[in-house]
């Protein structure tokens, strides 16, 4: 159980346009989503916290306007890339958990390869 | 505000010697602290937590991690490494207070010798 899928895992787009990324718990209910982006070689980086319902909590230095979080359901959560341009280019990995306790855990997805040309 | 260190950022072994991966953390109260691996082009998959009880927690796989609340670290340990235990692992630290995300460590590149 506790299954994170993410959609899709792989994406090559070209600079301006805006690219939409899925995140789906498949056997539980997420009432929170976190997204998180990779560097090559670096750690996970936080961007933001996502409520069922509620706006996205972003993290400082992540603009908003550019990286569109939606959590409309307990299984969805979306990320939307927006004028992408190749600085946005990383791996991008959600995770949900069931509850809003740190001691909740993150089961994380699969990630996005994002390529911006 | 919490942090992470991963002291070595790339470790060789040798197939069937044992294996220590350090982590030392920073947080205001108990922490809840995690090892993750990570295959290439993969998503992280848990190895193992920490949030009370027994200081030395059991994993899968094998590995297993001791909590040592007086030098803030939580050191990850194999006895005898496989090579398909060559991927990328991170440290990670979460709790109750402040944001509830992980704060993950720049993770330690293992590498296994045949």
């Amino acid at each position: 159980g506790a299954v994170v899928s993410q959609h899709p895992s792989r994406v090559i787009c070209k600079s301006g346009t805006s690219v939409k990324i899925e995140c789906r718990s498949l056997d539980f209910q997420a009432t929170t989503m976190f997204w998180y982006r990779q560097f090559p070689k670096k750690s996970l980086m936080l961007m933001a916290t996502s409520n069922e319902g509620s706006k996205a909590t972003y993290e400082q230095g992540v603009e908003k306007d550019k990286f569109l979080i939606n959590h409309a359901s307990l299984t969805l959560s979306t990320l939307t890339v927006t004028s992408a341009h190749p600085e946005d280019s990383s791996f991008y990995i959600c995770s949900a958990s069931r509850g809003r306790r740190g001691h909740n855990e993150q089961f994380f997805g699969p990630g996005t390869r994002l390529t911006v040309l | 505000a919490q942090s992470v260190t991963q002291p070595d950022i790339h470790i060789t072994v040798s197939e069937g010697a044992s294996l220590e991966l350090r982590c030392n953390y920073s947080y205001g109260a108990t922490p809840y602290l995690f090892w993750y691996v990570q295959s290439p082009g993969q998503g992280l998959q848990l190895l193992l937590k920490y949030f009370s009880g027994d200081t030395l927690v059991q994993g899968i796989k094998g590995f297993e991690a001791e909590f040592k609340r007086s030098q803030s670290s939580f050191n990850l340990r194999k006895p005898s490494v496989h090579w398909s235990d060559a991927a990328e692992y991170f440290c990670a630290v979460g709790g109750d207070t402040g944001r509830r995300a992980l704060t993950f460590g720049s993770g330690t590149r293992l590498q296994v010798q045949p």
